[in-house]
């Protein structure tokens, strides 16, 4: 079965640093995948989609890639801030080809960044 | 910018008691979707609808529980009998024609005692 797996339940950063994420999947090659971002008691926010025909995507302090030989997605947050402290998801859909696809999510990585 | 949105917030019931979740997904999306988050645990897909019909749904979503887009704006998640491990976060998303993202809603916390 589909299985998605993020590198640790937990991150901690200096403040300045660059924070990155790792996300791998098993059993499927999904046509694209998207990171969220989910703060205590709330629902995930979307923040990048990158599809298996980009390599990288940017937005802002944000960097996405995906790597479909290694089955991988890193996600990166440069110069983080305090304010980046949250849950980090990586929701790849359920397979090929289905735009009305559930969303599986790992079980995210906690960032914690301190001043 | 728009929004989905997601009535009540918090919701406490009885077990066996049914509840009615409610959802405004954002005005142009075709897609709805509702999970649950279990405190501490994954995020966990429920049922996807599409066109006025269920498209997709997990082995979570058994008899007990229903959907419902009644009047074009409102999408609702019915427990009829409610068990203590129904309580969770329940989220609701929507997605635009596309189909890709999904904007997720700020939940609503259910606890069954």
């Amino acid at each position: 079965s589909q299985k998605i797996e993020q590198n640790s339940e937990a991150l901690n950063i200096q403040e300045g640093k660059t924070a990155t994420l790792t996300c791998n999947y098993t059993n499927y090659s999904p046509a694209y995948l998207q990171w969220y971002r989910q703060d205590p008691g709330r629902g995930p926010v979307f923040l990048l989609l990158i599809r298996e025909n980009e390599k990288e995507k940017r937005k802002e302090r944000l960097k996405v890639t995906f790597d479909t030989t290694l089955k991988q997605s890193l996600f990166h947050i440069t110069a983080s801030q305090p304010a980046d402290s949250a849950t980090y998801l990586c929701a790849p859909p359920r397979g090929r080809g289905s735009t009305l696809g559930r969303l599986y999510f790992g079980r995210g990585t906690q960032l914690t960044v301190w001043p | 910018e728009p929004e989905v949105t997601q009535t009540p917030s918090h919701q406490v019931t009885q077990m066996g008691q049914e509840v009615i979740l409610r959802c405004v997904p954002i005005s142009n999306h075709l897609y709805f979707y509702w999970y649950r988050q279990i405190l501490g645990q994954k995020v966990e897909f429920l049922v996807s609808f599409y066109n006025n019909e269920i498209s997709e749904k997990s082995e979570i979503f058994d008899d007990q529980f229903s959907v419902e887009r009644p009047d074009g704006s409102n999408f609702t998640l019915k427990i009829r009998s409610t068990k203590l491990e129904d309580s969770a976060m329940y989220f609701c998303a929507s997605a635009d024609r596309g189909g890709e993202t999904q904007y997720f809603g700020p939940g609503t916390r259910l606890l069954v005692l």
